[in-house]
């Protein structure tokens, strides 16, 4: 049973406009979230994070917001660039050090 | 600068082989996972490790094994591969707050 889903499994924006990718989760344990970003044949390397104490953390373009009450995080990137186009995963962990359970990806294209 | 090194970037194996997947990392981790990315199925977790000689079974198990003999070092073993079995496999070693992934294995079973 997916614990961790991305409903969106594509996106497409425009360069210099807002991306937003949208996560839920099922389990109300979790309380540690990452962003992972992943090009073709690489392997996925950590975006952002957000512990359930906050609810915004923001790192340059790169901002996620945590709603607990709704079991939903998004990741906001602005402005959209090309080189991130890519496929965005969500994650989660009950107590940090634990599992991370991770979503099915959004492929993100930026087009110039 | 943090590494997790998977031997092979591209493997091409025959339907029934016996398939080694080498991973090791040089950050002292405890935890290491091994992933499978298939599209439109993210990323699905095959075997963990907490520890030398621990493992664990992650959610799609069925045909594969590992080995954890050192601490750095964590192992896939596809006992007989089979044409469902092509997919990109990731290895990955976790700290508290953020797992660090190897580049992939491109495996594809003929």
């Amino acid at each position: 049973d997916q614990q961790v889903k991305q409903n969106s499994p594509s996106l497409s924006v425009q360069e210099g406009r807002i991306s937003i990718l949208n996560c839920d989760y099922t389990n109300s344990m979790f309380d540690y979230f990452l962003w992972y970003k992943k090009y073709p044949a690489e392997g996925p390397t950590f975006l952002i994070s957000i512990s359930s104490i906050k609810d915004k953390n923001e790192d340059g373009r790169f901002t996620v917001f945590l709603n607990k009450s709704a079991k939903h995080l998004s990741l906001h990137i602005v402005p959209s660039q090309p080189g991130d186009s890519a496929v965005y995963f969500c994650a989660a962990s009950a107590n940090t050090g634990n599992q991370f359970y991770f979503g099915t990806g959004t492929s993100l294209t930026v087009i110039p | 600068d943090v590494k997790v090194t998977q031997s092979s970037r591209y493997l091409v194996k025959r339907t029934g082989e016996k398939v080694f997947l080498e991973c090791v990392q040089d950050m002292d981790h405890e935890n290491m996972f091994w992933y499978r990315q298939d599209p439109g199925l993210g990323l699905r977790l095959i075997y963990f490790s907490y520890d030398v000689k621990m493992k664990e079974k992650g959610d799609i198990p069925e045909g594969y094994s590992v080995s954890r003999e050192k601490k750095e070092r964590f192992s896939l073993i596809l006992e007989s591969a089979s044409t469902n079995q092509t997919s990109m496999y990731l290895c990955a070693s976790q700290g508290n707050t953020e797992a660090f992934f190897g580049q992939g294995t491109r495996l594809t079973v003929v």
